[in-house]
């Protein structure tokens, strides 16, 4: 079945980097995504990243994948404090639905 | 870009009354529309698939007579939480599928979701 799995807490210091990481069990899953949620708010495509890529950057975004084990990370460089929020990884499944991870809450102390 | 609304932002109700969460999308038709449930500890599970015109599709363990969902047109999609319990307190969250565009590539867009509270 889809599963999608990440570790639920992160604490970066201020301008270091946020590595974010994710993994997931459908081997058919075309498209792979990061969103972004602040609190009481809905969810914000932050990046996204084809099945045949390994790498996508996007400003202060690296998005890693590695297809044969099946891991995706997060890169956030000079974290800062309005880049805490929960990120969710996300896939495209084959049922053509996206599902999500439980979440990573990203906390940045100074 | 594409905008999704989700109306009411917050609700309370008593408990055995029943509320109706409204998700339009105002730039776009959208022949798809996904409800998800998020949980105190953060996940978000997808509750059902709405689809204009046609039963919704619900996933494992989702009470369809207690969600209700509606997809009467193809910028708004209704979910009803009947006899609502303290139990369905959560965030709910919706997204839709621009028709016109190649839904994997952006991920779809969501509501900036509803906080139901039962008391």
């Amino acid at each position: 079945g889809e599963d999608v799995e990440q570790s639920l807490f992160l604490s970066v210091r201020e301008g270091d980097s946020s590595v974010i990481n994710c993994t997931y069990t459908d081997s058919s899953s075309t498209y792979l995504y990061w969103y972004k949620q602040e609190p009481g708010a809905g969810l914000q495509l932050l990046t996204y990243i084809f099945s045949n890529m390994d790498m996508k950057q996007d400003q202060r975004l690296t998005v890693l994948l590695n297809k044969k084990d099946k891991h995706l990370s997060l890169r956030i460089a000079d974290t800062q404090t309005g880049d805490s929020a929960i990120y969710f990884c996300a896939e495209y499944s084959s049922a053509s639905k996206i599902i999500f991870g439980s979440g990573t809450r990203l906390s940045i102390r100074p | 870009g594409a905008v999704v609304s989700q109306h009411p932002s917050r609700v309370i109700c008593k408990s055995g009354t029943s509320v109706k969460i409204e998700c339009r999308s105002l730039d776009f038709q959208a022949t798809t529309m996904f409800w998800y449930r998020q949980f105190p500890k953060q996940s978000l599970m997808l509750m059902a698939t709405s689809n204009e015109g046609s039963k919704a599709t619900y996933e494992q363990g989702v009470e369809k007579d207690k969600f209700l969902i509606n997809h009467a047109s193809l910028t708004l999609s209704t979910l009803t939480v009947t006899s609502a319990h303290p139990e369905d307190s959560s965030f709910y969250i919706c997204s839709a599928r621009d028709r016109a565009s190649n839904p994997a590539y952006y991920g779809y867009t969501f509501g900036s979701g509803t906080r139901l509270t039962v008391v």
